[in-house]
């Protein structure tokens, strides 16, 4: 298993800011997962980190809006950058276990709100 | 395109009721089906998977039905209690390294149980 600390947990920001959510894996991985969850929608992949390369972004997301940091095999980042109130969602940050049977395991969410 | 389509969207059931909650794909690439399960303020956990192989498997009170020729699947909940009530993703994989190893994951199932 695989234990994710996710913060902030939630936070209010002013529209045109940016905000850097911190994902931190209590061990060592591979590749991480960055998903959007919007209200009554799915759990949207955004980009896959992995460590020392640039992130793998899915389409509908760019780097220069949701930049993502990769220092090590237990950190990651996602910035929302410039945000607009259509950000207002909850970012979660993921990782896999992939033996047998592929588990994600996910942290706990940053809950964002742009007003 | 969504490659998992969950429904319904909402559902309520008494306690003790059964909860049945359904799902459907069209890649036949997918080989893994897992059902996570997300409490309000936390991230989605792990529930209950299942390979093609099987048509059923059993944790509990948690079954999953698997129809390999229907492409459907779905999650029942036997004996439903409060604490059951969370919302619900099914998701699918291919699982076997290939460009589809990612999960795609439903549009999710607030599920709520009456007392």
């Amino acid at each position: 298993s695989a234990v994710i600390s996710q913060k902030p947990s939630r936070d209010i920001c002013q529209r045109g800011t940016s905000l850097t959510i911190q994902c931190q894996v209590d061990s060592q991985v591979t590749m991480m997962f960055w998903y959007r969850q919007q209200p009554g929608q799915s759990l949207t992949l955004i980009a896959t980190a992995n460590q020392g390369s640039e992130a793998t972004y899915e389409s509908g997301f760019v780097i220069d809006k949701f930049p993502i940091s990769r220092p090590n095999l237990t950190f990651s980042t996602l910035t929302v950058s410039n945000m607009s109130p259509e950000d207002s969602s909850i970012y979660l940050c993921s990782v896999e276990n992939r033996g047998e049977w592929t588990e994600a395991f996910f942290g706990q969410g940053t809950r964002l709100t742009v007003v | 395109q969504q490659q998992v389509k969950q429904s319904p969207q909402s559902l309520i059931v008494q306690k003790g009721g059964i909860s049945i909650i359904n799902c459907a794909y069209e890649n036949t690439a997918f080989d893994y089906f897992p059902w996570y399960q997300q409490f309000p303020g936390k991230g989605p956990a792990l529930l209950i998977a299942i390979r093609p192989d099987v048509s059923e498997k059993k944790e509990g009170r948690f079954t999953i039905s698997f129809n390999k020729s229907a492409k459907q699947f779905s999650l029942h909940i036997m004996d439903s209690q409060p604490g059951d009530s969370a919302t619900y993703f099914c998701a699918a994989s291919a699982d076997r390294g290939s460009t589809l190893g990612r999960l795609y994951f439903g549009r999710g199932t607030q599920l709520t149980v009456w007392p």
